[in-house]
């Protein structure tokens, strides 16, 4: 069974950057997509960027580029997702997901990680 | 940006009804469709993908229809369980958009 478990909540001043992880198990990492998708507090769910481990690349929503770096260690079956430039509005529970074998619909998701920015 | 319109955005509903979502799109997907559950405090769970085929594990009660531009997701039998927001999202283009939720209530 495949499991996505990500790192633990975080508290950010704005200006500042965070890093979240998300570590797989049960399956075959480097070959499926992980997107990493957010949902601000009572709102709905904002695909952010994604990327294929074993190819190392990486897609990204405009809105986000420049500020959003996706990466994939292959060795750890752990990917990354990095914001910088923190502002309120990216308060947020930080999830990621995998790809399914036919597209890029999401059939397992981590848990989700709280990243709060304030002052 | 392929924008994605959800309707209702809030259904009022009795367990036993037979309800139905909408999700149009602002331009042709083919059927790079699929709708998600997500209940309070929980990551979304997959119903249904390519529009129409049911995820593993998910009750038949969940069927999904549609192709290009308009899609559905009916739900046939409410249960108790299934009182939740559900999204549509489409995998057709860059970037992945995701429509604008239902929450489904107890009426």
């Amino acid at each position: 069974q495949v499991q996505l478990v990500q790192s633990g909540a975080e508290v950010k001043k704005p200006g500042s950057s965070v890093k979240v992880s998300c570590k797989a198990s049960g399956g075959t990492f480097s070959s499926y997509a992980i997107s990493w998708v957010r949902q601000a507090p009572g709102q709905g769910l904002e695909w952010m960027g994604r990327i294929i481990p074993i190819l190392g690349i990486a897609n990204y929503a405009q809105k986000f580029q420049g500020r959003v770096t996706i990466t994939a260690d292959k060795s750890t079956s752990t990917a990354y997702m990095e914001l910088s430039s923190l502002r309120s509005e990216d308060t947020a529970v930080y999830y990621c997901a995998r790809a399914g074998d036919g597209g890029d619909y999401f059939d397992y998701w981590g848990q989700g990680t709280l990243v709060t920015v304030s002052s | 940006v392929i924008w994605m319109t959800q309707s209702p955005s809030l259904l009022s509903a009795s367990t036993g009804d037979r309800v139905t979502i909408s999700c149009r799109m602002s331009q042709g997907i083919s059927s790079y469709l699929a709708w998600y559950q997500q209940k309070p405090g929980k990551a979304p769970e997959l119903l249904i993908y390519a529009a129409s085929t049911l995820q593993s594990g998910v009750p038949s009660r969940f069927s999904g229809s549609g192709s290009g531009t308009d899609f559905t997701l009916t739900i046939s039998c409410l249960q108790s369980e299934d009182f939740a927001t559900y999204y549509c999202q489409q995998y057709y283009s860059f970037p992945r958009t995701f429509g604008q939720g239902t929450k489904v209530e107890i009426k």
